[in-house]
């Protein structure tokens, strides 16, 4: 069973659409992150949400909007996309509390044409 | 300002020539140190943890070490298969801090 699952794998759109990808944990953890991942490998965190509720919101843009229905899920909405978004989306989640280990789905490759 | 810095961004290895991958940072409060490994096309994959100063961690041909200001990763007699990112980060308390990676390439 995977852990961490994430869909779609590829999503190639056009500027100006609005897309979706979603994810999904089965490891039973309270916190769900997105990261973003530039050509250059650098992750760097997105959003965190710790049981439903958003505790880390670093500086993206408001296109972006996460939605968390229950704790095993944690969704990530993007309106009017642009060039600048193409990348490597992770989901990620942990056990609640410093120091636990993250785990990562295996990614969304988003293009943007 | 809370930093992790990896070094070489790359390393070309011959299999069975060992090495060691450098993660440096400075963060206030440190509450684990996490070495992960990518492979082209997915999600990285925790490798190891470490907590305090001193503590050390093997698995295979990897041993993690930990001081107060950076980490090490040994690769011993490395083989084509560890071919891959591996990645550093931090956790402070309040967030995950990635360092940018090295790109580890083993030729046989």
């Amino acid at each position: 069973d995977t852990a961490v699952s994430q869909t779609p794998k590829y999503l190639v759109t056009q500027m100006g659409n609005d897309k979706s990808i979603k994810c999904e944990q089965n490891l039973g953890h309270d916190t769900m992150y997105w990261y973003k991942q530039d050509s250059k490998k650098f992750l760097k965190i997105m959003f965190s949400y710790n049981n439903k509720e958003l505790i880390i919101n670093e500086t993206v843009p408001n296109r972006f909007s996460p939605k968390s229905p229950d704790k095993a899920h944690l969704n990530l909405h993007i309106n009017s996309l642009e060039l600048g978004d193409s990348a490597v989306y992770f989901c990620a989640s942990s056990r609640q509390g410093s120091g636990n280990t993250i785990y990562f789905g295996e990614g969304s490759w988003l293009t943007v044409v | 300002e809370d930093q992790v810095t990896q070094s070489p961004e790359a390393l070309r290895l011959q299999e069975g020539e060992s090495s060691s991958l450098n993660c440096s940072y400075t963060v206030s409060g440190l509450r684990g140190l996490f070495w992960y490994r990518q492979d082209p096309g997915k999600g990285p994959e925790f490798l190891f943890t470490l907590y305090s100063a001193g503590e050390e961690k093997e698995k295979e041909r990897l041993k993690a070490t930990l001081t107060k200001k950076e980490s090490f990763l040994h690769i011993t007699a490395p083989k084509p298969e560890d071919s891959a990112t591996y990645l550093c980060a931090v956790h402070t308390g309040n967030q995950f801090y990635f360092g940018t990676g090295t790109s580890l390439t083993v030729i046989p």
